[in-house]
């Protein structure tokens, strides 16, 4: 079955670049949206963004200026850039699968996250 | 942004107890809502998306229910693995947003 994994560094400075890359194995990533979802300590799910396989891309405005996610089909694998960071972006991050849902307007969107990954702790401190 | 709200944020119960667990959507958002279970470091799992349709693999004893702006997660026989945190999403536009949350603890 499908497996998502995330991996990346754990301590992350202030003001630099946070990076992660998703691999997934078992299946491919064509024909699926790809999300990235945050969690920080104690609190609640916060979704980063998704990107298509063919490559478009949709971010939460909050996050929307700091935020790049890209995909290497040939990989299998997406990935997260998360710019100027703060202590404030210390969380886990997961990444998630998401099947497509629904069209409209000739925008398709997925309307769920049905394969998570393990998650991956990230800190920002210096 | 649709803003979620879950109630109560936190309960406890036996095993065997029918437990429920609302949701509320600050708009309509149709059937576009999703449940999710997570339990204490580990990814969040889909339970019911749709609103009340039930994913593979998920146990008959969770239902889900409801449409436009209130929903319903209802677990007919609580067992002891399902002592954990329950999250709802909507799927209807982005930003995906979810809900704060509610934690079924053991009586």
């Amino acid at each position: 079955q499908v497996q998502l994994q995330e991996s990346g560094p754990g301590l992350v400075r202030p003001s630099e670049t946070l990076s992660l890359t998703c691999t997934v194995s078992g299946g491919s990533i064509s024909s699926y949206f790809w999300n990235w979802i945050r969690q920080p300590p104690g609190k609640g799910l916060e979704w980063i963004g998704y990107i298509y396989y063919s490559g478009s891309t949709n971010y939460n405005p909050s996050l929307k200026s700091r935020v790049t996610i890209s995909v290497d089909t040939s990989k299998n694998h997406f990935s997260l850039n998360l710019s100027s960071v703060t202590a404030a972006d210390t969380a886990v991050y997961f990444c998630a699968r998401g099947p497509l849902g629904y069209c409209s307007g000739g925008i398709c969107k997925p309307n769920r996250m049905d394969v998570w990954g393990k998650g991956t702790t990230v800190t920002v401190s210096s | 942004d649709i803003q979620m709200t879950q109630s109560p944020s936190s309960l406890s119960a036996s095993v065997g107890d029918r437990v429920t667990i609302t949701c509320r959507a600050s708009q309509t958002i149709s059937s576009y809502l999703n449940w999710y279970q997570q339990k204490p470091g580990k990814a969040p799992k889909l339970l019911i998306h749709a609103a009340s349709s039930l994913q593979s693999g998920v146990p008959s004893r969770f239902r889900g229910s409801g449409s436009g702006t209130d929903f319903t997660l209802t677990i007919s026989s609580l067992q002891p693995e399902d002592f954990a945190t329950y999250y709802c999403q909507q799927s209807y536009s982005t930003p995906f947003t979810f809900g704060p949350g509610t934690k079924v603890e053991i009586k």
